[in-house]
């Protein structure tokens, strides 16, 4: 059974940090592996998609890593912001499937 | 492109009435959908998949007497909550997949109240 943790389960930290939150998951047989943001009481935002050849995407002040061997993915994000304060869930793509595992999210917070 | 919607995004029913969320693809023909319920500061959990014109696929632990999922056309799923009890109340949210690509599109969320 496929699993995704996702450490820490929160952050705070001052604004203008370069900060990594960590995503991992335990089958490798996946096809790819996304990063969303989630405001509270709201939905979805995707951030990056990376395809399971991939090793990385970028977005902006985004950089998303990708290890399937490994089993991990790593979320950068540069010069923190306090707009940038929410719940960030990575989620995979289980081969021969149509589901998307969620992990179990990171809460960050960035005070000015 | 790839906008979803959901309807209503907040809801508040007595306990024992049943609700009904829809879920549409408004830009794009949605072969399969999913519904994911969301318990305050946790992650999504999948409930369930539905193919067009095919019946639901629930998730282990899922009551489908108690979840009707419905998806009649390319475009539009809907849950309904029957006989709902306050341990209902959650965040649903639906995505939904076309046919050129594994990546899913989230709708916005209903969060349902039952009192």
């Amino acid at each position: 059974k496929q699993e995704v943790t996702q450490i820490p389960a929160a952050l705070s930290v001052p604004e203008g940090e370069n900060l990594v939150l960590n995503c991992s998951f335990t089958d490798s047989a996946i096809y790819n592996l996304q990063w969303f943001r989630q405001d509270p009481g709201k939905g979805l935002t995707s951030l990056l998609l990376i395809q399971s050849s991939q090793r990385e995407q970028t977005s902006g002040r985004l950089n998303a890593s990708l290890d399937k061997s490994s089993g991990r993915s790593t979320l950068y994000i540069a010069a923190s912001q306090p707009g940038d304060s929410a719940t960030y869930l990575c989620a995979v793509y289980l081969v021969g499937t149509d589901k998307l595992i969620f992990g179990t999210g990171t809460r960050l917070q960035v005070f000015p | 492109g790839a906008v979803v919607s959901q309807h209503p995004s907040r809801v508040i029913c007595k306990s024992g009435t049943s609700v009904k969320i829809e879920c549409r693809s408004l830009d794009f023909q949605a072969t399969t959908m999913f519904w994911y319920r969301q318990f305050p500061k946790k992650s999504l959990m999948l409930m369930a998949t539905s193919n067009e014109g095919s019946k639901a696929t629930y998730e282990q632990g899922v009551e489908k007497d108690k979840f009707l999922i419905n998806h009649a056309s390319l475009t539009l799923s809907t849950l309904t909550v029957t006989s709902a009890h306050p341990e209902d109340s959650s965040f649903y949210i639906c995505s939904a997949r076309g046919t050129a690509t594994y990546e899913q599109y989230f709708g916005p969320g209903t969060r349902l109240t039952v009192t």
